[in-house]
């Protein structure tokens, strides 16, 4: 079966914490997804990858980077977390052309 | 720009009733466009798509018709199921951004027994 992993389900962090948040995917997926899903806002797209070391800022990047040393593992961190980062990360991939995404489970970030 | 509007949720309903969700887009050219479904304590994954104008997606009862002329993909299912009880998505990729998916909010579906 094909995966996309989140290393975590539920992270508890402090305002002003550096926050990392990974993602493995064992599909040899070119495409790889950071989202955020909030309540009534859907999914918003934060940054994308379309090749190792290669990124694009999406809707709503502030306050995010990324880092894709790999091909199988994206990372999202926030370089200093604050309360409005509180939200769900969900992680997806997809190969080069293919519109099919597949995501992981996601991961439940509260900030305090 | 690009845009999914979904109807407000939750939707609740009796099991074996008929399911509608209405799905409207705004988008250039012919976009693709998805149905997402969301389980509880689970990631997204994809439930029908289509391709073009007049293309019925459909999977495990659900269907879809990309029209057009009204710039819709509604969701429907004739007999809903307790085990349907979920989050859908509507969603489409831009012509000009193949792998780019723009999500509506997503409407909570609740059957009940």
């Amino acid at each position: 079966d094909v995966k996309v992993t989140q290393s975590s389900r539920y992270l508890v962090k402090r305002t002003g914490e550096k926050v990392f948040l990974e993602c493995v995917q064992d599909m040899d997926h070119e495409n790889m997804f950071w989202y955020r899903q909030d309540p009534g806002l859907g999914l918003r797209l934060i940054y994308f990858s379309y090749d190792v070391k290669m990124k694009e800022k999406g809707d709503i990047p502030e306050g995010y980077s990324v880092s894709r040393e790999k091909k199988e593992r994206f990372s999202l961190i926030l370089e200093s977390a604050s309360t409005n980062q509180t939200s769900m990360y969900l992680c997806a991939s997809t190969g080069r052309g293919d519109e099919k995404l597949f995501f992981g489970s996601g991961t439940q970030l509260s900030v305090l | 720009g690009n845009s999914v509007t979904q109807m407000e949720g939750p939707v609740t309903l009796s099991e074996e009733a008929f399911l509608t969700i209405n799905c409207t887009y705004t988008a250039t050219g012919y976009p693709s466009l998805f149905w997402y479904v969301q389980y509880p304590g689970e990631g997204l994954q994809l439930l029908l798509k289509a391709t073009k104008a007049d293309d019925k997606g459909s999977n495990k009862g659900f269907e879809a018709t990309y029209r057009k002329e009204t710039t819709s993909f509604h969701l429907e299912k004739g007999s809903v199921q307790v085990s349907d009880s979920a989050v859908y998505f509507c969603a489409l990729t831009p012509m000009d951004s193949s792998y780019k998916l723009i999500f509506g909010s997503g409407t909570r579906l609740l059957v009940r027994p």
